[in-house]
């Protein structure tokens, strides 16, 4: 199974702070790298799909950049709603593995 | 608008059994995968299982495999997960999505509580 490695665990950030999340994968996987957002008690939010391409919706500070085994989620200008956990996932091949999650809190 | 529903979730016994159903509306497109992810209590996503879109190849986590089947039911935007063999470690919110790529559409979650 492709692992996933992202980091940090935890970082805590201000508002208006430029944020980024890495995600390493146990071998090449291309650009097959999504990004999802989580808040407690919700269900995940699909960010971002083969590593760059916003969702509709989400907005742009939000930017995803990588490819082959290394990948980004960078957050430009933090905003009070960004407070959350942040997850890559490969959808290289099955088992469509997530990695373990990197928490962005209120410094 | 689109809706996704989960249901079926509940407390069972180690070794026991539970059928998951999702019911998905509104979709903006008529090809799209199924998956079933779910999170333990205060851990990360855990994927678990996906279908493709005429239910003909399905896929599955080790930690399932040859204890949950997916199913699907295409006329009525339903996909199922059959859980058997229910072990504490099982114990997690089951989340079905649906999307063509990633996961565009997440349900509420269900709860699956597996007690000895």
């Amino acid at each position: 199974d492709i692992q996933l490695t992202q980091s940090p665990s935890s970082l805590s950030a201000s508002v208006g702070d430029r944020v980024t999340i890495t995600c390493r994968a146990s071998q090449s996987i291309s650009r097959y790298v999504n990004w999802y957002q989580q808040k407690p008690g919700k269900a995940p939010k699909f960010l971002i799909y083969a590593t760059s391409d916003l969702q509709s919706g989400v907005p742009s500070r939000f930017s995803g950049s990588g490819s082959e085994a290394h990948f980004t989620l960078t957050i430009n200008s933090l905003q009070p709603e960004d407070f959350a956990t942040y997850y890559c996932q490969q959808t290289y091949r099955t088992p469509f593995t997530f990695g373990g999650g990197t928490r962005v809190d209120l410094k | 608008e689109v809706q996704v529903v989960e249901s079926g979730g509940g407390l069972v016994q180690t070794g026991g059994s539970l059928r998951l159903s999702c019911a998905a509306s509104g979709l903006p497109y008529t090809s799209y995968w199924m998956h079933w992810v779910r999170q333990a209590p205060e851990k990360g996503l855990e994927w678990i299982s996906r279908i493709n879109n005429d239910g003909s190849s399905a896929a599955y986590a080790d930690s399932v495999q040859g204890r949950f089947t997916i199913s699907r039911d295409k006329a009525r935007n339903t996909v199922y997960l059959e859980m058997n063999s229910l072990r504490a470690e099982d114990t997690a919110v089951y989340y079905c999505a649906f999307g063509t790529g990633g996961m565009d559409f997440w349900g509420q979650g269900t709860m699956v509580p597996v007690s000895s």
